[in-house]
């Protein structure tokens, strides 16, 4: 059974381009998350979805940010028209149900030169 | 402010010595998680505590919560080198949808 797994590993933007960051939870879970890292500080919630369904957005930045979890395929966390500020590490939990164990994956480094 | 904050946020010690980590938290919980992760890693999941446990083994590890004083210990015995790593707490709040929410962290170091 693999556990989550994020890609790309490493990502490299330019300002003003787009990133796009995949999820693909681990077998069975329809829970998603997407946390936020920037040097030397704990995770910040960005995101909660399940499949087809955002349940809960309250720690995306209101603009230039957007994630979804389709019916089919990863889930993708979608960043436009990045800044300088957006360069942080983005990590993916999954879990099979609410009020359980969420397992992460390896995350993205997205670097913005 | 914090939901989570750690302490002590670095802590240096001798391979086979114990390590004790503590971490407060404000608001009701579901269950507490602490993790690790290794420098440039992704996070490792290493225990989850209920709300209504009070304490919980896992190999080396010893995991306590206390939520009258909404607090929990992690303990690490006999501390291995590979050990070194940044430790995390993560609460559940009560009605937040299962989101976690991570602490700053802790550094710990054992030396050989």
């Amino acid at each position: 059974n693999a556990g989550v797994m994020q890609n790309p590993r490493h990502l490299v933007r330019r300002r003003g381009q787009e990133a796009r960051l995949r999820c693909s939870p681990m077998k069975g879970h329809s829970h998603v998350y997407w946390y936020r890292q920037l040097p030397e500080e704990g995770l910040k919630f960005m995101v909660y979805l399940q499949k087809e369904n955002i349940i809960d957005e309250s720690g995306m930045p209101k603009e230039r940010f957007s994630a979804e979890f389709p019916k089919e395929g990863p889930s993708i966390l979608r960043i436009q028209q990045v800044v300088r500020g957006d360069s942080a590490a983005y990590f993916c939990a999954s879990s099979p149900l609410g009020d359980a164990e969420a397992f992460f994956g390896q995350g993205t480094r997205l670097t913005v030169v | 402010s914090q939901q989570g904050e750690e302490d002590p946020q670095a802590l240096s010690i001798q391979e086979g010595e114990n390590a004790t980590m503590n971490c407060s938290y404000k608001t009701s919980i579901n269950n507490l998680q602490w993790y690790r992760q290794n420098s440039g890693r992704g996070l490792v999941h290493l225990i989850l505590i209920r709300s209504n446990e009070r304490e919980k083994h896992s190999g080396r590890l010893r995991v306590t919560l206390d939520t009258s004083k909404k607090s929990s210990s992690l303990l690490i015995t006999a501390s291995r080198a590979a050990d070194t790593a940044s430790y995390f707490c993560a609460t559940d709040a009560t009605g937040a949808n299962s989101k976690l929410t991570f602490g700053k962290g802790i550094t710990l170091s054992v030396r050989p």
